[in-house]
C-alpha cells in the first residue's frame, strides 16, 4: 500500500541554520503531499501543501517542491529560528482520501 | 462548532475496560480520519470515514478495536477490553471530500490503561 518515509530525528540546529526534513513517498496513483507541524503542547496543523508534480508549497518561510521523479517532498528553510521547535509530519492523500502519515520528526533549534 | 472536538481529553481506564471516544468534526465535512500517537512515535491511521461508510479499516489494531459515524457527523471509537499497549493519545481529524482538502484536527484523547 501507499506510505511515507522521513528522516529519523531529533535534528538539532543553531538558529539561522539552514533546515533540510528528507520525506520520500510511494503511492499507485497521483497523490496529495502535505507537511504538518505540531508544536509543544499543540495539536496538528497544516504547514504547507503541493498537489501536482512540481507544485512548490511554501509558508512561514518553509517550501518544499512536489518531485515526481524521485518521489519526494522535502523540507527546506533557509533560516530556522528558535520558535520552529516542532515536531514534523510529512503526509499523502490517496485519491480515495486516505490521509497517511510518516512518523514525524523531531526538530530542535538552539539560540 | 469552529473547530474538531474530542471527549473526553483525558480518561484513565482499568485493565479490561471498555472505553468510548469521542469526535465531533467541523460542521459539513465529509471525510474523518483516526489515528493513535503513542510516545515518541508517529500517527498510526487506525479507520477513515466517507460519510457514514468506512472504506478503510486496514489500521484498527485488533478486533478490540472499532469505530462508527452516524448521521456524517459524530464518531465514536470504542476499545473494548483495554491493555496497557492501548495507553496512547488518539487523534481525530476531518476535512472536506476532496484530494487536496486540508485536515484538521481535534486536540486528541490521552488514555491511559492502568
Amino acid at each position: 500500500g501507499d506510505s511515507v518515509t522521513q528522516m529519523e530525528g531529533p535534528v538539532t540546529l543553531s538558529e539561522e541554520a539552514f533546515l533540510t526534513i528528507n520525506c520520500t513517498y510511494t503511492a499507485t496513483g497521483y497523490p496529495s503531499l502535505f507537511w504538518y507541524v505540531q508544536y509543544p503542547g499543540e495539536g496538528l496543523q497544516l504547514l504547507l501543501k503541493a498537489t501536482k508534480a512540481d507544485d512548490k508549497g511554501s509558508n512561514k518561510g518553509f517550501e518544499a517542491t512536489y518531485r515526481k521523479e524521485t518521489t519526494s517532498f522535502h523540507l527546506e528553510k533557509g533560516s530556522v529560528q528558535v520558535s520552529d521547535s516542532a515536531v514534523y509530519f510529512c503526509a499523502l492523500r490517496e485519491n480515495t482520501d486516505k490521509l497517511i502519515f510518516g512518523t514525524g520528526t523531531r526538530l530542535q533549534v538552539f539560540p | 462548532g469552529a473547530g474538531v472536538s474530542q471527549s473526553p481529553s483525558n480518561k484513565v481506564t482499568e485493565k479490561g475496560k471498555d472505553v468510548e471516544l469521542r469526535c465531533d468534526p467541523i460542521s459539513g465535512h465529509t471525510a474523518l480520519y483516526w489515528y493513535r500517537q503513542s510516545l515518541g512515535q508517529g500517527l498510526e491511521f487506525l479507520i477513515y470515514f466517507q460519510g457514514n461508510s468506512a472504506p478503510d479499516k486496514s489500521g484498527l489494531p485488533s478486533d478490540r478495536f472499532s469505530a462508527e459515524r452516524t448521521g456524517g457527523s459524530v464518531s465514536t471509537l470504542t476499545i473494548q477490553r483495554t491493555q496497557q499497549e492501548d495507553s496512547a493519545v488518539y487523534l481525530c481529524a476531518s476535512s472536506l471530500g476532496q484530494g487536496m482538502a486540508e485536515a484538521f484536527f481535534g486536540q486528541g484523547t490521552r488514555l491511559t490503561v492502568v
